[in-house]
């Protein structure tokens, strides 16, 4: 499969908890988005990374959220001590430069009890 | 600060009829401009990209792009309550981020 993977697409978390979200681009695909989508509202933009690099984490909260794509695997996007308010759909898109069109992944869906 | 903007709907449309979708943007240095699908519950899905002024024509889609009045727009012929979904704008500005519109839902009715 060529597309964006991720996984888990369901992740259910007690509040406390840390929450690990991975993505694997596109193939040929060096540049990892990553949204969050409230049932029923928009995309928001979280974080932009490229291999080994944070571009621009200005949509990510400053306290409990961390994003990574290192230089071998997956892009992870890390919720430490989730809160019920953290319940959402993350997205991660790859596109192969700026500019071009971003392709999407199928989402995790985070539940916190 | 950068914006794109699209009327959320609900926009309702006969089954066969042509439904027009639009979106405007304020930074015009934009370069490029995409319109996504998303089915509730499922992930954006690109249908369409336009880079230059005019029309391009996809199957039943065709995305119209006016830079000078810094608006694009999609046009679905022959629509298809397949196409009820929502329909998200996304403008590249000079800069790496897409700005993204908060999506119109459409609904194709029988």
């Amino acid at each position: 499969n060529a597309g964006v993977m991720q996984n888990p697409r369901h992740l259910v978390r007690r509040r406390g908890q840390e929450a690990r979200l991975r993505c694997s681009p596109m193939k040929g695909h060096s540049h990892v988005y990553w949204y969050r989508q409230l049932p029923e509202e928009g995309l928001k933009f979280m974080v932009y990374l490229q291999k080994e690099n944070i571009i621009d984490e200005s949509g990510m909260p400053k306290e409990r959220f961390s994003a990574e794509f290192p230089k071998e695997g997956p892009s992870i996007l890390r919720i430490q001590q989730v809160v019920r308010g953290d319940s959402a759909a993350y997205f991660c898109a790859s596109s192969s430069g700026e500019g071009k069109p971003q392709h999407f992944g199928d989402g995790t869906r985070l539940s916190i009890l | 600060q950068k914006e794109v903007e699209q009327n959320s709907g609900p926009l309702s449309v006969p089954e066969g009829a042509i439904a027009s979708l639009n979106c405007t943007y304020s930074d015009r240095g934009s370069q490029s401009f995409f319109w996504y699908r998303q089915y509730s519950g499922k992930s954006p899905e690109l249908i369409m990209s336009i880079y230059s002024n005019g029309d391009k024509e996809d199957g039943r889609f065709t995305a119209q792009l006016n830079k000078a009045s810094q608006y694009v727009s999609l046009l679905i012929r022959d629509s298809q309550p397949s196409d009820s979904a929502t329909y998200l704008c996304a403008v590249n500005p000079s800069n790496y981020q897409l700005i993204w519109g908060a999506g119109t839902k459409l609904i194709i009715k029988p």
